[in-house]
């Protein structure tokens, strides 16, 4: 199993402004992801945070727009750029610690006035 | 079309009743997991089958993937309203989740 942690848990946002995600395990994993959960909705992933290299983004989201970080095996960050109301959601991250198996951080939810 | 179907959206029952949520797909996965989140948290993983026709039990919730290894059913008996949340299947190997079945039990 994995404990995660993110950061904020939640915010306020106005609109045209950037929120930076943290999100922290508290051991390695090579895999690690970014979902987005509209209000009342399921999960749609938004992108694969890799270490060392550029995340790898699902179709209908952009780095423009969620740029990610991940410097490290235990971190990462997602920023939602330039907010709009239709940005208001919930903003998870996982990991993956054995094969086909995830653990979640608590949510960052986030909304934009 | 989503990968995964789930039915139904929305379930309101009473206290000891039973009931049984299903995940769909035309797609065969090498397993299937069944996550439940509360408000305010994210989801939690209740169980992974891997095997068709395999059939799972956590306490008062039964689990079964299909023969196929194309659908699975999530079977309550007598609900509780701690088994109030969003019932959430997951493709492990697609990270495709259903649209979720969202329960409420009243007590």
């Amino acid at each position: 199993s994995a404990v995660i942690s993110q950061k904020p848990s939640r915010d306020i946002c106005q609109r045209g402004t950037s929120l930076t995600i943290q999100c922290q395990v508290d051991s390695q994993v090579t895999m690690m992801f970014w979902y987005r959960q509209q209000p009342g909705q399921s999960l749609t992933l938004i992108a694969t945070a890799n270490q060392g290299s550029e995340a790898t983004y699902e179709s209908g989201f952009v780095i423009d727009k969620f740029p990610i970080s991940r410097p490290n095996l235990t971190f990462s960050t997602l920023t939602v750029s330039n907010m709009s109301p239709e940005d208001s959601s919930i903003y998870l991250c996982s990991v993956e610690t054995s094969a086909d198996t995830q653990y979640f951080g608590p949510g960052t939810r986030l909304t934009v006035l | 079309t989503q990968l995964l179907e789930q039915s139904p959206q929305f379930l309101s029952i009473q206290e000891g009743e039973n009931l049984t949520v299903y995940c769909n797909s035309s797609s065969v996965f090498s397993s299937l997991q069944w996550y439940r989140q509360e408000p305010g948290e994210g989801p939690v993983l209740l169980v992974t089958v891997v095997t068709g026709g395999e059939v799972k039990k956590l306490k008062r919730l039964t689990f079964q993937f299909g023969d196929a290894r194309k659908d699975s059913s999530l079977h309550i008996t007598a609900a509780q309203p701690g088994d109030t949340g969003l019932y959430l299947c997951n493709a492990g190997n697609m990270l495709t989740f259903g649209g979720g079945t969202r329960l409420m039990v009243k007590p």
